[in-house]
């Protein structure tokens, strides 16, 4: 596709499912990120892959959050055990190399929809 | 305090105004400054970026850095209805390898016609 696509683009769940978030990166990137977007707060970052694995997780909040990505393209977001604090806009950025990511020139896409009741 | 501070407005000019958007940071280690577009339920999308100090131009838009005062600005000439929109001031820096950013909470911009 010609851009990041991300689906789903709304989930509602309830308190303690698990859910489970996909990210589709521009073809040919190499990097792939995940932040997170909480209402009226700017993107956080959660996790950064270069390849098939994890460069940087610092940004996971605790261990009900885990990534993937194992084909070095499409990744997935896992989130156990969800609370109400969880709900937020996911949103996944990939980018060429990690020179290009120097210049800060992630592209996004339009973000998963978390809510949680 | 957080590492990057912005005002979140909203802001509300006229068409045709002269827009001035404005981030602090406290981290003296950031070197890329990078300014992204959010419109409404979409992702963001970078507007431009500088590296250090100075200023940058592209069309109506001028990015100022100033790292001694740990101060940047987005200048938008000419505002436009279509530049109503959320706009994220974005850093990062050498120790994190680049690879991640730090966000500011974001200026809602409105610009009546």
């Amino acid at each position: 596709g010609a851009g990041v696509s991300q689906t789903p683009s709304n989930k509602v769940t309830e308190k303690g499912k698990y859910v489970e978030l996909r990210c589709d990166p521009i073809s040919g990137h190499t990097a792939l990120y995940w932040y997170r977007q909480s209402l009226g707060q700017g993107p956080e970052f959660l996790i950064y892959f270069q390849g098939t694995g994890a460069a940087d997780d610092s940004g996971l909040p605790n261990d009900r959050f885990f990534a993937v990505r194992p084909e070095g393209s499409v990744s997935t977001l896992k989130i156990q055990r969800t609370e109400r604090g969880d709900s937020a806009v996911y949103l996944c950025a990939s980018s060429l190399t990690i020179s290009e990511a120097n210049t800060g020139e992630l592209f996004f896409g339009e973000g998963s929809r978390l809510t949680v009741l | 305090q957080k590492e990057v501070e912005q005002d979140p407005g909203p802001l509300s000019v006229p068409e045709g105004a002269i827009v001035s958007l404005n981030c602090t940071y406290s981290n003296s280690a950031f070197q890329y400054f990078m300014w992204y577009r959010q419109y409404s339920r979409k992702g963001p999308e970078l507007l431009m970026y500088t590296y250090s100090s100075g200023n940058k131009e592209d069309g109506r838009f001028t990015a100022q850095v100033d790292k001694s005062s740990k101060y940047i600005s987005l200048f938008i000439r000419d505002s436009q209805p279509s530049d109503s929109a959320t706009y994220l001031c974005a850093m990062s820096a050498r120790n994190s390898g680049y690879s991640t950013l730090t966000f500011g909470k974001g200026t809602m911009l409105l610009v009546s016609p």
